[in-house]
Formats: structure tokens, sequence, C-alpha cells
């Protein structure tokens, strides 16, 4: 079974640019997240969708990240613009559901530099 | 708010036991979970326990909760230099939402 993938691996922008991530679950799972993982952190949580609908997106800077997965499957993460302090790995993660105890599958991360 | 608390760092010989801790504050936490994170990857799902549990064993890893004291730790026999890594401890709770802390740093020297 393929895991999730994320695109692209790398990315360095000069602050204030634009960028998006783009992500592919794990096939049938319909839960996606979108976590911040700043160097030296642990992961947090920027939002999570229910097939292609927006469970929570308390912890989503709104003025500068957007997210939409339209489809209920692929999702994107936009941030517009950028600023320094985004420099971090941006994990999206799947899951068969939302409910409790639903383990949550990690793609490779994308590493987001921004000069 | 709620929040999840790790040592930073721990150092152990190859073929020695290492004990990883942990603490939650989210008392209606009903999964604990442990995650791997070796360099330049995501993380991988070691193991996790439910709340009404005290100890899971699965082969080389002993989780042990003691939910008075929302304490977990990860128990990880005969340590070998493969298992070098961050370990991430996370609470669960309603919704699928996963509150991480900020990973143990696990050094095995030869």
């Amino acid at each position: 079974e393929a895991g999730v993938a994320q695109s692209p691996r790398y990315k360095i922008i000069e602050k204030r640019q634009s960028v998006a991530f783009w992500c592919n679950p794990i096939s049938g799972h319909a839960t996606l997240y979108w976590y911040q993982q700043i160097l030296g952190q642990g992961p947090k949580l920027l939002i999570q969708f229910q097939n292609n609908g927006v469970v929570d997106d308390s912890q989503l800077p709104k003025d500068r990240f957007s997210a939409e997965r339209l489809k209920g499957v692929d999702s994107t993460l936009k941030i517009q613009p950028a600023k320094l302090e985004d420099s971090a790995v941006y994990l999206c993660a799947s899951s068969l559901e939302a409910g409790v105890g639903e383990t949550q599958y990690f793609g490779p991360g994308t590493r987001l530099l921004v000069l | 708010g709620e929040d999840v608390e790790q040592s930073l760092f721990l150092s152990v010989r190859e073929g020695d036991s290492s004990v990883i801790n942990c603490t939650y504050t989210d008392s209606s936490s009903t999964y604990l979970y442990w995650y791997k994170q070796e360099p330049g990857a995501g993380l991988q799902l070691l193991t996790y326990i439910f709340s009404n549990m005290d100890m899971k064993q699965d082969q080389r890893l002993t989780v042990l909760l003691n939910k008075k004291d929302k304490h977990l730790s990860l128990r990880i026999a005969d340590t070998q230099t493969g298992d070098s890594a961050i370990y991430f401890c996370a609470s669960g709770g309603g919704g699928g939402k996963l509150i991480f802390g900020q990973g143990t740093e696990l050094s095995v020297k030869p």
C-alpha cells in the first residue's frame, strides 16, 4: 500500500513570496491533516479535513495560510506572503476516519526555508 | 491549554534499555501514542496505548501509563544504534486531533 505522498520535498523562497505544498493521502483515507513542525519542536496541527470539509482550522494563520481539498482526495497548502518564521517542515498525514484511536500516517514532509 | 512535555535528550549504550518519559495535561486523552522520526523523514507510528490500560508490550517496546499522574513512558529493550532518532509522545482525544510533545532525541553509542 502506498504511503502519504508530498511534494516538493524542499523549497527555498524569499520572504513575501508565495509557496504551495501538495499532499496525496493514502487511498481511501477520508481524513487529512496538515501539521507545521518548527525545528526542535513537535508537530502542531494547522488544519484537519474530513473528505472535502474543514473539521478544525483553529491554529491556521488565516491571514496568510490557506488550504483546500476540493475533491476529498489531494490537498494543497499555500502560504502567501511567507514570513521568516514560516521556515519549518510541513507534514501531511491521513487516517481512515477522524474518530478516537484512528491511526494517522505521515508523509515525509516538505522542508521550507524562508530567507 | 493542552500540553505534552518530554525531556529533550537521552544517551544510552548499545544493548542497554532506554526509557523515554512524557507527561500530558489533557485528562480527556483517550489514546496516547509514540512516534519515531529519523533524520529527514516523516513520523512513524511505533505504538499506542488506550487510556484504560496501564501497560502494553510490543516486542522490544513497553509502554507504561500512569493515568493518575498523567505520565507515559516508552521502554526500548536491547537498544540498537538503529534506534537513534527523535521520539515523540502524543495525546489524542475526540476528533482525531493529536497534541505532540517537543520530542526526545535518543542517541545510542556503540
